[in-house]
């Protein structure tokens, strides 16, 4: 099983619509989680971290993390096409002393204009 | 903002055959790593190095072998290619240990025939 579940597989919301992303991980000691981006073609690009209960919010993009239910959410309001891409959600732990990500197997957002 | 080069952006492979796949940095980040993506799988680490000389395996090493001679450059080797080593490759590097974000590069596509 893997370490980080992502749902769902795949989201298509209209332009302007909210987008809403869902990670799970199985691990209680997960600590530490990051949402990355990757356009086609591309690498991975970080978005965003949270490494605390509650929310954080960067322009469109709103990440939630509840540590009790080793849940993490990001949230696109007011979605672009540009928005288009693969998500993933990644944690990491300190007492893995390497500090290793952990990725999960992604969510495709498309944003219909 | 970091830059991490990959090269070649693809290649065509033949079973059995050697593939060595390279990796430059310009960020003097000490930790670099590769990373596979496949379809359903997320990012999987193979191998990743702190320091010059000296690297370490992820959790699929089997088949690849990874050298690091220099702080900038980190290569992947795959002594005898096989048709499920066929994945797009990801190059990454980060500053240290914590609760650091990956800097990745864009990516190669390799395919086995």
């Amino acid at each position: 099983q893997q370490k980080v579940q992502q749902s769902p597989e795949s989201l298509s919301v209209p332009e302007g619509g909210m987008a809403s992303l869902n990670c799970t991980s199985s691990d209680r000691n997960f600590q530490y989680f990051w949402w990355y981006r990757q356009h086609s073609g591309e690498g991975p690009k970080a978005l965003m971290s949270i490494f605390s209960d509650g929310d954080k919010k960067e322009g469109r993009f709103t990440a939630h993390l509840n540590k009790a239910s080793l849940h993490v959410s990001l949230h696109i309001r007011d979605s672009q096409p540009s928005d288009s891409a693969l998500y993933f959600c990644a944690a990491t732990q300190a007492s893995s002393g390497s500090w290793q990500l952990i990725f999960g197997s992604g969510t495709q957002l498309t944003v219909m204009p | 903002e970091a830059a991490v080069t990959q090269s070649p952006r693809s290649k065509v492979a033949v079973t059995g055959g050697k593939v060595t796949l390279s990796c430059h940095q310009t960020n003097n980040h000490d930790y670099m790593y590769w990373y596979r993506q496949d379809t359903g799988h997320g990012l999987r680490l193979i191998h990743y190095s702190y320091v010059a000389d000296s690297t370490e395996k992820g959790d699929i090493p089997d088949g690849y072998k990874a050298s690091r001679p220099s702080q900038e450059n980190f290569s992947l080797i795959l002594e005898l290619a096989s048709l499920s080593q066929t994945a797009v490759y990801f190059c990454a590097s980060r500053p240290g240990l914590g609760a650091e974000t990956l800097y990745f590069g864009s990516g190669t596509r390799l395919t086995v025939l």
